[in-house]
């Protein structure tokens, strides 16, 4: 089992909708991230946190918007989406002190699939 | 800018059969290289490497990197149909988050 969990494991919403996916972790990691993965394509980064700011954000449009409340916590708020945002969205955390270069482990969570209508 | 590439994308073998894939990269300041499978769902950690020439083992899987060819090896050895999955690439440069490849798809039949 993974040690990043990630809730709702999957979510149908429609262009109007406002939803959040949100991410825990309780291995003291201090680096969190959002990727956004298509079908039969690489994960693609979204969003970096290291110790709880944000630390890159790699052009996602407005309409998605992370928050990281405390260490152990990242959430994505989802807003007007659009049906090609439809992906499967994956958190994951890893133990490097510099987040916005890191170089170890990316431990994923299981991801919340979104289907955009 | 910094890149990884796989290959190949795709390939499909017989049970028992043994394969390599390949990864090589063009990064500044390389730290490391990462291998990940992923079936359904999550990308599940396979190997990390940042020696060159270290041999890493775990059961029928091996990996190797190869600093001077600036690329790395991943071999499976008597594939099973549970080893069908993308096999992902990913490098650390110590300047940019993680680079990763676009996979390889390996399917196994019986």
């Amino acid at each position: 089992d993974t040690e990043v969990t990630q809730t709702p494991k999957h979510l149908v919403m429609g262009m109007t909708n406002k939803k959040s996916l949100k991410c825990e972790q309780h291995m003291g990691h201090r680096a969190m991230y959002w990727y956004k993965q298509k079908a039969k394509k690489p994960p693609e980064l979204m969003f970096v946190y290291s110790y709880e700011k944000l630390s890159i954000n790699e052009s996602v449009p407005s309409r998605f918007s992370p928050e990281c409340p405390n260490s152990s916590l990242l959430n994505l708020h989802l807003h007007a989406l659009q049906p090609e945002d439809s992906a499967l969205y994956l958190c994951a955390s890893s133990q490097d002190r510099k987040a916005y270069a890191n170089t170890g482990e990316l431990f994923f969570g299981e991801g919340s699939r979104l289907t955009v209508l | 800018e910094d890149k990884v590439v796989q290959s190949p994308l795709s390939l499909v073998v017989h049970e028992g059969d043994t394969v390599t894939l390949n990864c090589s990269y063009e990064v500044t300041n390389f730290r490391s290289l990462l291998w990940y499978k992923q079936e359904k769902k999550a990308p599940t950690f396979l190997f990390m490497l940042t020696s060159s020439g270290i041999e890493k083992k775990s059961g029928r899987l091996s990996s190797i990197l190869d600093k001077k060819e600036l690329s790395s090896i991943l071999n499976i050895t008597a594939t099973q149909t549970g080893d069908s999955a993308i096999y992902l690439c990913a490098v650390g440069s110590g300047n940019t988050p993680l680079v990763f490849g676009k996979g390889t798809r390996l399917s196994v039949i019986a």
